[in-house]
Protein backbone atom coordinates (compact mmCIF):
# COMPACT_ATOMS: atom_id res chain seq x y z
CA UNK A 1 0.00 0.00 0.00
CA UNK A 2 1.09 3.18 -0.95
CA UNK A 3 2.05 5.89 2.08
CA UNK A 4 3.33 9.08 2.19
CA UNK A 5 3.65 11.19 5.51
CA UNK A 6 4.79 14.30 6.18
CA UNK A 7 6.32 15.88 9.14
CA UNK A 8 8.16 19.09 10.39
CA UNK A 9 5.63 21.55 10.36
CA UNK A 10 5.01 23.40 13.10
CA UNK A 11 4.55 27.51 14.31
CA UNK A 12 7.89 29.99 12.97
CA UNK A 13 8.84 33.56 12.77
CA UNK A 14 8.75 35.88 9.55
CA UNK A 15 12.13 35.37 8.12
CA UNK A 16 12.81 31.82 9.66
CA UNK A 17 12.84 28.62 8.16
CA UNK A 18 11.40 24.84 8.37
CA UNK A 19 12.30 21.96 6.56
CA UNK A 20 9.53 19.40 5.98
CA UNK A 21 10.12 16.12 5.48
CA UNK A 22 7.89 13.30 3.75
CA UNK A 23 8.23 9.77 4.25
CA UNK A 24 7.38 7.64 1.74
CA UNK A 25 6.61 3.81 1.61
CA UNK A 26 5.21 1.16 -0.51
CA UNK A 27 6.78 1.87 -3.55
CA UNK A 28 9.84 2.33 -5.49
CA UNK A 29 10.73 5.56 -4.13
CA UNK A 30 13.48 6.03 -6.49
CA UNK A 31 11.15 5.35 -9.22
CA UNK A 32 8.43 8.46 -9.16
CA UNK A 33 8.64 12.21 -9.20
CA UNK A 34 7.76 13.69 -6.55
CA UNK A 35 5.88 17.26 -5.81
CA UNK A 36 5.12 19.43 -2.56
CA UNK A 37 1.36 21.33 -2.40
CA UNK A 38 -0.10 23.43 -0.24
CA UNK A 39 -3.51 24.62 0.97
CA UNK A 40 -3.45 27.83 2.49
CA UNK A 41 -6.54 27.61 5.73
CA UNK A 42 -9.81 27.79 3.70
CA UNK A 43 -8.27 28.35 0.03
CA UNK A 44 -7.30 26.58 -2.80
CA UNK A 45 -4.15 24.15 -3.64
CA UNK A 46 -1.47 25.80 -5.10
CA UNK A 47 1.62 23.94 -6.40
CA UNK A 48 5.19 24.22 -4.70
CA UNK A 49 7.66 22.36 -6.29
CA UNK A 50 8.87 18.96 -7.80
CA UNK A 51 11.78 16.68 -8.32
CA UNK A 52 12.18 13.53 -10.37
CA UNK A 53 13.37 10.27 -9.13
CA UNK A 54 17.08 11.08 -8.96
CA UNK A 55 16.66 14.51 -7.60
CA UNK A 56 18.26 15.84 -10.79
CA UNK A 57 15.72 18.17 -12.06
CA UNK A 58 13.36 20.50 -9.82
CA UNK A 59 11.42 23.27 -10.60
CA UNK A 60 9.51 25.59 -8.08
CA UNK A 61 6.66 27.88 -8.46
CA UNK A 62 7.51 31.67 -8.75
CA UNK A 63 6.38 32.31 -5.08
CA UNK A 64 8.66 30.51 -3.48
CA UNK A 65 11.35 30.48 -6.19
CA UNK A 66 14.99 31.19 -4.18
CA UNK A 67 14.12 30.31 -0.75
CA UNK A 68 12.49 26.93 -0.52
CA UNK A 69 14.66 23.92 -1.84
CA UNK A 70 13.48 20.28 -2.70
CA UNK A 71 15.26 17.26 -2.44
CA UNK A 72 15.05 13.68 -1.31
CA UNK A 73 17.60 11.05 -0.06
CA UNK A 74 16.39 8.02 -1.95
CA UNK A 75 18.12 5.32 0.14
CA UNK A 76 15.76 6.79 3.11
CA UNK A 77 12.63 7.04 0.90
CA UNK A 78 12.34 10.72 1.96
CA UNK A 79 11.34 13.99 0.51
CA UNK A 80 12.11 16.94 1.92
CA UNK A 81 11.38 21.03 1.32
CA UNK A 82 13.70 23.58 2.81
CA UNK A 83 12.07 26.59 3.26
CA UNK A 84 13.73 29.91 4.52
CA UNK A 85 13.06 33.53 4.24
CA UNK A 86 9.31 32.24 5.72
CA UNK A 87 6.45 34.63 5.11
CA UNK A 88 3.22 35.09 6.46
CA UNK A 89 1.95 33.81 2.83
CA UNK A 90 3.67 30.66 3.19
CA UNK A 91 1.04 29.53 6.25
CA UNK A 92 -0.19 26.66 4.73
CA UNK A 93 -0.94 22.76 4.82
CA UNK A 94 1.60 21.14 2.99
CA UNK A 95 1.04 18.16 1.49
CA UNK A 96 3.58 15.76 -0.38
CA UNK A 97 1.86 14.26 -3.54
CA UNK A 98 3.83 11.27 -6.13
CA UNK A 99 3.11 11.57 -9.58
CA UNK A 100 2.07 8.75 -11.22
CA UNK A 101 4.79 5.96 -12.89
CA UNK A 102 6.61 7.40 -16.02
CA UNK A 103 4.71 10.39 -15.49
CA UNK A 104 5.98 13.72 -13.87
CA UNK A 105 2.78 14.92 -14.15
CA UNK A 106 -0.74 14.52 -11.62
CA UNK A 107 -0.68 13.68 -8.03
CA UNK A 108 -2.18 9.93 -7.37
CA UNK A 109 -0.96 9.49 -4.01
CA UNK A 110 -1.05 12.27 -1.67
CA UNK A 111 0.00 12.47 2.24
CA UNK A 112 -2.76 14.20 4.82
CA UNK A 113 -0.09 17.21 4.72
CA UNK A 114 1.65 18.68 8.18
CA UNK A 115 0.70 22.32 8.72
CA UNK A 116 2.76 25.05 8.81
CA UNK A 117 2.54 28.69 10.20
CA UNK A 118 4.37 31.95 10.21
CA UNK A 119 3.75 34.41 12.31
CA UNK A 120 5.27 36.58 15.23
CA UNK B 1 1.12 32.15 -12.20
CA UNK B 2 -2.37 33.14 -11.96
CA UNK B 3 -4.86 30.20 -10.61
CA UNK B 4 -7.00 28.94 -13.53
CA UNK B 5 -10.54 30.21 -13.30
CA UNK B 6 -13.32 28.09 -11.75
CA UNK B 7 -16.64 29.03 -10.39
CA UNK B 8 -16.96 29.23 -6.75
CA UNK B 9 -19.99 26.67 -5.99
CA UNK B 10 -21.97 24.43 -8.21
CA UNK B 11 -25.26 22.71 -7.24
CA UNK B 12 -27.77 19.93 -8.66
CA UNK B 13 -30.14 17.05 -7.35
CA UNK B 14 -29.21 14.01 -7.25
CA UNK B 15 -29.74 12.31 -10.29
CA UNK B 16 -28.93 15.02 -12.20
CA UNK B 17 -25.37 16.07 -14.39
CA UNK B 18 -23.52 18.97 -13.70
CA UNK B 19 -20.34 20.76 -15.16
CA UNK B 20 -17.41 22.46 -14.00
CA UNK B 21 -15.55 24.57 -15.89
CA UNK B 22 -12.22 25.21 -15.66
CA UNK B 23 -10.06 28.75 -17.57
CA UNK B 24 -7.07 29.37 -18.08
CA UNK B 25 -4.81 30.52 -20.90
CA UNK B 26 -2.85 29.09 -24.03
CA UNK B 27 0.27 28.76 -21.84
CA UNK B 28 -1.51 26.03 -19.33
CA UNK B 29 -4.82 25.00 -20.46
CA UNK B 30 -4.95 25.36 -23.84
CA UNK B 31 -1.23 24.47 -24.74
CA UNK B 32 -1.17 20.62 -23.02
CA UNK B 33 -3.12 18.22 -22.57
CA UNK B 34 -1.94 17.91 -19.33
CA UNK B 35 -5.23 19.13 -17.52
CA UNK B 36 -6.36 16.90 -14.18
CA UNK B 37 -9.24 17.61 -11.77
CA UNK B 38 -9.20 16.79 -7.91
CA UNK B 39 -11.73 15.83 -5.59
CA UNK B 40 -11.37 17.03 -1.71
CA UNK B 41 -13.74 16.08 1.05
CA UNK B 42 -13.19 18.67 4.52
CA UNK B 43 -10.15 17.82 6.27
CA UNK B 44 -8.63 15.33 3.55
CA UNK B 45 -6.14 14.90 1.11
CA UNK B 46 -7.33 15.32 -2.54
CA UNK B 47 -8.23 12.46 -4.68
CA UNK B 48 -7.57 12.27 -8.91
CA UNK B 49 -10.30 11.80 -10.63
CA UNK B 50 -9.34 12.45 -14.49
CA UNK B 51 -6.05 12.94 -16.00
CA UNK B 52 -4.99 13.91 -19.13
CA UNK B 53 -8.31 15.88 -19.97
CA UNK B 54 -10.47 12.93 -19.59
CA UNK B 55 -8.66 9.87 -18.84
CA UNK B 56 -10.12 8.32 -15.61
CA UNK B 57 -7.86 6.01 -12.96
CA UNK B 58 -8.80 2.86 -12.06
CA UNK B 59 -11.18 2.84 -9.31
CA UNK B 60 -12.80 6.47 -10.23
CA UNK B 61 -16.37 6.13 -11.08
CA UNK B 62 -16.97 6.66 -15.28
CA UNK B 63 -19.64 8.99 -13.36
CA UNK B 64 -17.41 11.30 -13.89
CA UNK B 65 -15.56 12.77 -17.22
CA UNK B 66 -13.38 14.96 -19.03
CA UNK B 67 -13.05 17.43 -22.18
CA UNK B 68 -11.60 20.44 -23.79
CA UNK B 69 -12.15 22.69 -25.81
CA UNK B 70 -9.25 25.37 -26.42
CA UNK B 71 -8.38 27.41 -23.09
CA UNK B 72 -11.27 26.22 -20.96
CA UNK B 73 -11.16 22.35 -19.50
CA UNK B 74 -14.78 20.78 -18.03
CA UNK B 75 -16.00 18.31 -15.83
CA UNK B 76 -19.25 16.48 -15.46
CA UNK B 77 -20.30 14.74 -13.13
CA UNK B 78 -23.81 12.38 -14.12
CA UNK B 79 -26.27 10.87 -11.72
CA UNK B 80 -25.05 13.11 -9.23
CA UNK B 81 -24.78 11.06 -5.83
CA UNK B 82 -24.29 12.46 -2.17
CA UNK B 83 -21.15 11.55 -2.11
CA UNK B 84 -19.81 13.68 -4.15
CA UNK B 85 -20.25 16.92 -2.31
CA UNK B 86 -16.84 18.11 -2.12
CA UNK B 87 -14.58 20.49 -3.30
CA UNK B 88 -13.01 20.14 -7.04
CA UNK B 89 -10.22 21.57 -8.43
CA UNK B 90 -8.78 21.39 -11.44
CA UNK B 91 -5.16 21.42 -12.52
CA UNK B 92 -2.71 22.09 -15.32
CA UNK B 93 0.70 21.98 -16.79
CA UNK B 94 2.30 24.86 -17.85
CA UNK B 95 4.76 26.23 -20.44
CA UNK B 96 7.20 27.43 -18.00
CA UNK B 97 7.40 23.52 -16.30
CA UNK B 98 5.07 24.29 -13.24
CA UNK B 99 1.91 23.75 -12.41
CA UNK B 100 -1.15 25.46 -11.89
CA UNK B 101 -4.33 24.62 -9.90
CA UNK B 102 -7.76 26.32 -10.08
CA UNK B 103 -9.18 28.57 -7.93
CA UNK B 104 -11.81 25.37 -7.46
CA UNK B 105 -15.62 24.71 -6.94
CA UNK B 106 -17.84 23.56 -4.04
CA UNK B 107 -20.08 21.18 -5.40
CA UNK B 108 -23.11 20.92 -3.65
CA UNK B 109 -26.30 18.53 -3.60
CA UNK B 110 -29.22 19.06 -2.89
Amino acid sequence: EVQLEESGGGLVQPGGSLRLSCAASGFTFSSYWMHWVRQAPGKGLVWVSRSNGDGSTTNYADSVKGRFSISRDNAKNTLYLQMNSLRAEDTAVYYCARAPMGRSIDFDYWGQGTLVTVSS
Amino acid sequence: QSALTQPASVSGSPGQSITISCTGTSSDVGGYNYVSWYQQHPGKAPKLMIYDVSNRPSGVSNRFSGSKSGNTASLTISGLQAEDEADYYCSSYTSSSTFVFGTGTKVTVL
